[in-house]
């Protein structure tokens, strides 16, 4: 049973970057599509992004420019980063597995972890 | 950007009776590439159903879903007391977008 933890500070000042780490265990990295996910009260569900073992990105059109999504295979993880934080980007982050295609229903979930932006 | 429109914002109901979800999308949904989760508080919203109408690993067949095009529905045959929670609906027939949700409780 692959299994999805994300890590990461729970609170960033307004302008920097949020920085997050999902860590997979129980399967490889090195397959499949690997994706963020934010939920806030404001915005709901939102997609961030994906990043495929072969290094392939695609981001949300609206996050696009601020928004970075990287995998190391030697660790098993795949990570976030997003510039330039606003308190809209305050919410709670889930890193997800792609059951199969690039945009796909996400079959496993990390627990998610609350990120604040505040000064 | 297809947008995803839930309905109604809250279903109020008692277990043993029938659950009608209903999704509708801004414009055609690609090869109905819709699925369904189930979300309770604290806690990663769970896959239901993909494609439509395909239950995810271990859902039991109470859930069952349909639709095509623009139009699709989630039903709950009969509600059980680990039932009440917020559903979503997605898509994923271009890029992902996830609907506002509809919470399901109990009357």
């Amino acid at each position: 049973q692959v299994q999805l933890q994300e890590s990461g500070p729970g609170l960033v000042t307004p302008s920097e970057t949020l920085s997050l780490t999902c860590t997979v265990s129980g399967g490889s990295i090195s397959s499949n599509y690997w994706s963020w996910i934010r939920q806030s009260p404001g915005k709901g569900l939102e997609w961030i992004g994906y990043v495929h073992y072969n290094g392939n990105t695609n981001y949300n059109p609206f996050l696009q420019s601020r928004v970075t999504i990287s995998l190391d295979t030697s660790k098993n993880q795949f990570s976030l980063k997003l510039r330039s934080v606003t308190a809209a980007d305050t919410a709670v982050y889930y890193c997800a597995r792609n059951q199969w295609l690039p945009h796909d229903v996400f079959n496993f979930w990390g627990q998610g972890t609350m990120v604040t932006v505040s000064s | 950007e297809i947008v995803l429109t839930q309905s109604p914002g809250t279903l109020s109901l008692s277990p043993g009776e029938r659950a009608t979800l209903s999704c509708r999308a801004s414009q055609s949904v690609d090869y109905n590439h819709i699925a369904w989760y189930q979300q309770k508080p604290g806690q990663a919203p769970r896959p239901l159903m993909y494609g439509a109408s395909i239950r995810a690993a271990g859902i039991p067949d109470r859930f069952s879903g349909s639709g095509s095009g623009t139009d699709f529905t989630l039903t709950i045959s009969r509600l059980e007391p680990e039932d009440f929670a917020v559903y979503y609906c997605q898509q994923y027939g271009s890029s992902v977008t996830f609907g506002p949700g509809t919470k399901v409780d109990i009357k």
